[in-house]
């Protein structure tokens, strides 16, 4: 089993539906990101979260908002997705301090947008 | 510029042939890590070894071992009398030590292991 956990598995959701992807690790991680990832592809990094605080922001669009509400969750809010947004989105987690530290992911969350 | 590059999209083995997966990376950094990665079809990133740019030293690990050349920017790896459940997509990854956070992925190979 995976130490980094996602929910849902799955979502099915209309283009202005409102719904949130969650993550959750138990390892004392102070880092945490989300991936999008589509069929075929590399995960592509959109944001980073270090010690709660956004890091890195890959020019992901506003209809996406991360929020971190402490070390241990990510959420990530989504609001009038398009069906191009349809992919696995991937939460992982590493420490912040050891630089050499690899990332540890969770099993995602297939959304389709419909 | 791609920062990593796995040039092998598809490889079919048949159960027990030894397989090479390649893996040339780019940066002008002198500190940098190195990663592999397996997805299997379930979706998962299952981390499998890192090294960092000091440390050429080649490992082994049961049927798994990685060859890490400086000279050729390359960090290839190798599966031993390869299996079915070897089957997933592969993947190499690079850090650079002034944005440790941010990991460059290569495009995947995907192996086929038939039995």
């Amino acid at each position: 089993d995976t130490e980094v956990t996602q929910t849902p598995k799955h979502l099915v959701m209309g283009m202005t539906n409102k719904k949130s992807l969650k993550c959750e690790q138990h390892m004392g991680h102070r880092a945490m990101y989300w991936y999008k990832q589509k069929a075929k592809k590399p995960p592509e990094l959109m944001f980073v979260y270090s010690y709660e605080k956004l890091s890195i922001n890959e020019s992901v669009p506003s209809r996406f908002s991360p929020e971190c509400p402490n070390s241990s969750l990510l959420n990530l809010h989504l609001h009038a997705l398009q069906p191009e947004d349809s992919a696995l989105y991937l939460c992982a987690s590493s420490q912040d301090r050891d630089r050499e530290q690899p990332q540890h992911f969770g099993d995602g969350t297939r959304l389709s947008i419909l | 510029a791609q920062k990593v590059t796995q040039a092998q999209t598809e490889i079919s083995v048949v159960e027990k042939e030894d397989v090479t997966l390649d893996c040339v990376y780019e940066t002008r950094d002198t500190t940098y890590y190195l990663f592999w990665y397996k997805q299997p079809p379930s979706g998962e990133l299952v981390f499998l070894i890192r090294r960092n740019s000091f440390d050429e030293q080649n490992e082994i690990s049961g049927r798994y071992s990685w060859n890490f050349q400086k000279s050729t920017s390359s960090f290839n790896f190798t599966i031993t009398a390869s299996q079915v459940v070897d089957s997933a997509v592969y993947f190499c990854a690079l850090s650079e030590a002034r944005n440790f956070n941010k990991f460059y992925f290569g495009s995947g190979t995907k192996l086929n292991v038939k039995p």
